[in-house]
Parts: C-alpha cells; structure tokens; sequence
C-alpha cells in the first residue's frame, strides 16, 4: 500500500514568518511530486511540482526533496493571510507510468495577521 | 481558454434516484478522473481513465460507474442515489504522469442526497 503522509494541523503562523510544511512517502520508487493548495470549498490548484533531489524556488514557495529520506518539504517565505488553506502533497509512483497519483491528507495552514 | 468543467455546480436529489455527473475538459488530456471528498476531509479516487474505452476502479468504486467514450467527457453516474452520496465530487485530467502540469481539477459538484 503506497502511503502518502502529512501532518493534518493545524499549522499556525504568523503573517510575515515562514511556513513549513512536511510531507513523507512510503514508495522508493515514487519519481514526481506536486504540491496543491486546497481553499475551503474549492478544488486542489497546484502550486509547485519538483522531480530532482534539492531545493526548487517560484516566488515565496520552495519545494525540497530528498529521495534518500522519502521527504518532500514545502516552505511559503512571507505568509500572507491569504495562503490560509490546505495543502496536499502528491506523489507519482511511477514516471510517466499509468498509476494515479497518490495523495496525502493534507495539512491545514492559518496565517494569523 | 483550455479548461475542465463539471455540471451540475450543486445538485440536489432524493434517494434512489439515478443521476449522472458529467465533466468534460478542453485540454486534449487522455487521463481523467473522478474523486470524492467530504468538506476538511481526504481525496479518495472513485474512478478513473487513461484514455478513450479505457476505464479502471480506485478505492471508492462500488456503487458507481463511468465511461469514456469520447477523450473530452468522462461522466459518473450513479444508479440508485443514497445519503451515504452526500459529498463533493471532483473531476481531473492530466497529461502523461511526470509531465509539469500534475492534475487541474475541475469546479466540483457538490451533491445532497435526502
């Protein structure tokens, strides 16, 4: 059974500092993960996607990856109230392969302004 | 504007009736599915696709079925409604796994069941 695991939270920070957010997975052989920003009452949008061992920067967020710990890692730099949400992690099992991806069940993010 | 979109956007039904929940995408993605999520809850996959006449079962399928016969439409139906159905429903494609652009998920539908 392919596991994708988060922390549910709340994580609560305040607005300006850094949020970190934890992802582990149990497939070794898992090659792509996504990161995706769930709104309440809204669907998942994807945020940042990472493939290759280190860090990736688009804007405030970073994604890391380390294969040889089964971790991925999101962090949002500046929260802004705005990035209140929850956030899923997603992992692919295979590259290019026709398996789902798997999901996490997310962790809730409060920015408190 | 490439997109996915789901009708009906909210839906309410009485038990036993049957009802079919569409989805259709412009994007030209071979890969669709379908998921359902309580509100604060977990995804859990229903079904999903890889193509056209192309479909297979995910964790949640038993009391519901899809088709694909055209790439751009992947409806779910469900033959005898139940309260137990009260949930939002979620439609997504994507392109090959590994590919940048992971799943877009469409609007929703957010069914009750009385």
């Amino acid at each position: 059974q392919k596991e994708v695991e988060q922390n549910s939270g709340p994580l609560s920070v305040p607005e300006g500092a850094i949020a970190s957010l934890n992802c582990t997975y149990s497939d070794r052989g898992s090659q792509s993960f996504f990161w995706y920003r769930q709104y309440s009452g809204k669907s998942p949008e994807l945020i940042m996607f990472i493939y290759s061992n280190g860090d990736k920067e688009d804007g405030r967020f970073t994604a890391q990856l380390n294969k040889a710990s089964q971790y991925v890692s999101l962090l949002i730099r500046d929260s802004q109230p705005s990035d209140s949400a929850t956030y899923l992690c997603a992992v692919s099992p295979l590259f290019s392969g026709n398996t789902p991806l798997v999901f996490g069940k997310g962790t809730r993010l409060s920015v408190i302004a | 504007e490439a997109d996915i979109y789901q009708t009906p956007r909210y839906l309410v039904i009485g038990t036993g009736k049957k009802i079919t929940l569409e989805c259709s995408q412009t994007m030209g993605h071979d890969k669709m599915y379908w998921y359902q999520q309580d509100p604060g809850m977990e995804l859990h996959l229903i079904h999903y696709s890889y193509g056209v006449n192309s479909t297979e079962k995910g964790d949640l399928s038993s009391e519901s079925t899809v088709s694909r016969i055209r790439t751009e439409h992947f409806p779910l139906t469900l033959e005898s409604a139940r309260p137990s159905h009260t949930s939002q429903y979620l439609c997504a494609s994507s392109e090959p796994q590994g590919a940048k652009d992971g799943y877009t998920f469409g609007s929703g539908t957010r069914l009750t069941v009385v």
